[in-house]
């Protein structure tokens, strides 16, 4: 079965700084990957998917992330945070042989930004 | 274009009792995958309808199981309420099974 840990439950960064939010997986086949996000009392919406084409994966509100076969990593990173980035952002992976569905997804335990002024 | 939308929006029941949580996908979409997520975790699969078959489910037991309507729209029903099973129950919808998801706001479950 596969897997994904999110390294840090809580992360804290000022307006401006770089965030760096942490995510591992385990897998036998080739994943697919994705970031959500979270704000409170709503659903989660995707920042970004991995689908085995470019590793650096481009995604909405100026985040990126890079899938690292070799260290199994797919971290989340944004140059500069804002006030409006501060949510719970979660890992997950695609449960599905092949990564053939997006569908059946492993998700991690979550990691939340805050951002101070 | 409506997007994926999810009632009630929040239900206190009892143990033992029985619920029916609902889920409209968004126009166009014939998939519709259920998740749970307790307070401070990820959310975990339950199941997944694709044109009304189920298509796969998590590790929950029998007492959790689901419906898919011709016009896509789902539900979920829990029977035997336990402690446990209180959650924020969230709902996705996606054209076809190789497609994004789109998820719905949840509807909270509390169970006493």
């Amino acid at each position: 079965a596969q897997s994904v840990t999110q390294l840090g439950s809580h992360v804290s960064v000022s307006e401006g700084a770089l965030v760096l939010l942490r995510c591992n997986y385990s897998s036998s086949v080739p994943p697919y990957l994705f970031w959500y996000v979270q704000y409170p009392n709503q659903g989660l919406q995707l920042l970004l998917k991995y689908t085995s084409a470019a590793t650096l994966v481009k995604g909405i509100n100026g985040f990126e992330a890079e899938f690292k076969k070799s260290e199994t990593s797919f971290h989340l990173t944004k140059p500069s945070a804002h006030m409006s980035d501060a949510a719970e952002y979660f890992c997950a992976v695609s449960d599905e042989a092949g990564g053939t569905s997006y569908g059946k997804l492993t998700f991690g335990q979550g990691t939340i930004l805050t951002v101070h002024p | 274009e409506t997007g994926v939308t999810q009632s009630p929006t929040h239900l206190i029941k009892t143990r033992g009792q029985q619920v029916t949580l609902r889920c409209s996908s968004q126009s166009g979409h014939n998939t519709v995958s259920w998740y749970q997520q307790a307070l401070g975790q990820g959310p975990q699969f339950i199941f997944q309808y694709y044109r009304e078959e189920e298509n796969g489910r998590g590790n929950f037991p029998p007492r959790f199981s689901g419906l898919q309507f011709p016009n896509y729209s789902s539900e979920l029903n829990v029977n035997a309420l336990e402690l446990d099973d209180s959650a924020l129950y969230l709902c996705a919808s996606s054209l076809g099974l190789a497609n994004e998801q789109f998820f719905g706001p949840g509807t909270r479950l509390t169970v006493l």
